[in-house]
């Protein structure tokens, strides 16, 4: 079946540092990735969506600035966290749309802890 | 807007029991998907079903089966004879309007917290 890759699984970093994320589809496009938030004991929030050659469409009061989007590839979209602090401590996790489709599919997670 | 309940938070039940996890969604979009996804400890998405909001069969798979009812807006699925293994979160999610350049984005629910004892 389809995999999604995301990298790292986890990631520990100091307050003020940079952090990226990537999510790569193996063995299908995808246009369209999605990038989510969960914080403990919580549901996935959805942060923003990523097309392809575009920019990345963000939700409600998620910054733009904080959390970079890039989806140069139809099969890779990386999220940067950039100047982490402590409050982004969180579990991300993408998932990508097959084109064409609307089969969804994960990827397993990262846990970025900022100290 | 769209919404997913999922009033269970947490649920306990002894091996081989049954049990049904309850879901409710609201939207006002006519097409529509909805998806049951396993969390492990482990924390990956475990894909469980799609079911487009045009077919209303329930569904079997195994020890899985799934209820829809549209009359009702809920999505609810039931584990049969229950195994430890089965113990994670569940979440119930729904996707918008899959015409039209719709991003099928997820909403989704809560989840419960399943904990299958021994």
């Amino acid at each position: 079946g389809a995999v999604v890759s995301q990298h790292p699984s986890r990631v520990i970093c100091k307050s003020g540092t940079s952090v990226k994320i990537e999510c790569r589809s193996l063995d299908f496009q995808a246009t369209t990735m999605f990038w989510y938030r969960q914080f403990p004991k919580q549901s996935l929030m959805l942060m923003a969506t990523s097309n392809e050659g575009s920019k990345a469409t963000y939700e409600q009061g998620v910054e733009k600035d904080k959390f970079l989007i890039n989806h140069a590839s139809l099969t890779l979209s990386t999220l940067t966290v950039t100047s982490a602090h402590p409050e982004d401590s969180s579990f991300y996790i993408c998932s990508a749309r097959e084109t064409g489709t609307a089969k969804l599919f994960f990827g397993s997670g990262t846990q970025l802890s900022v100290l | 807007a769209q919404k997913v309940t999922q009033a269970q938070t947490e649920i306990s039940v002894v091996e081989k029991e049954d049990v049904t996890l309850d879901c409710v969604y609201e939207t006002r979009d006519t097409t529509y998907y909805l998806f049951w996804y396993k969390q492990p400890p482990s924390g990956e998405l475990v894909f469980l079903i799609r079911r487009n909001s045009f077919d209303e069969q329930n569904e079997i798979s195994g020890r899985y089966s799934w209820n829809f009812q549209k009359s009702t807006s809920s999505f609810n699925f039931t584990i049969t004879a229950s195994q430890v293994v089965d113990s994670a979160v569940y979440f119930c999610a729904l996707s918008e309007d899959v015409s039209g350049g719709s991003n099928y984005k997820l909403t989704f629910g809560k989840g419960t917290l399943l904990t299958v004892n021994p």
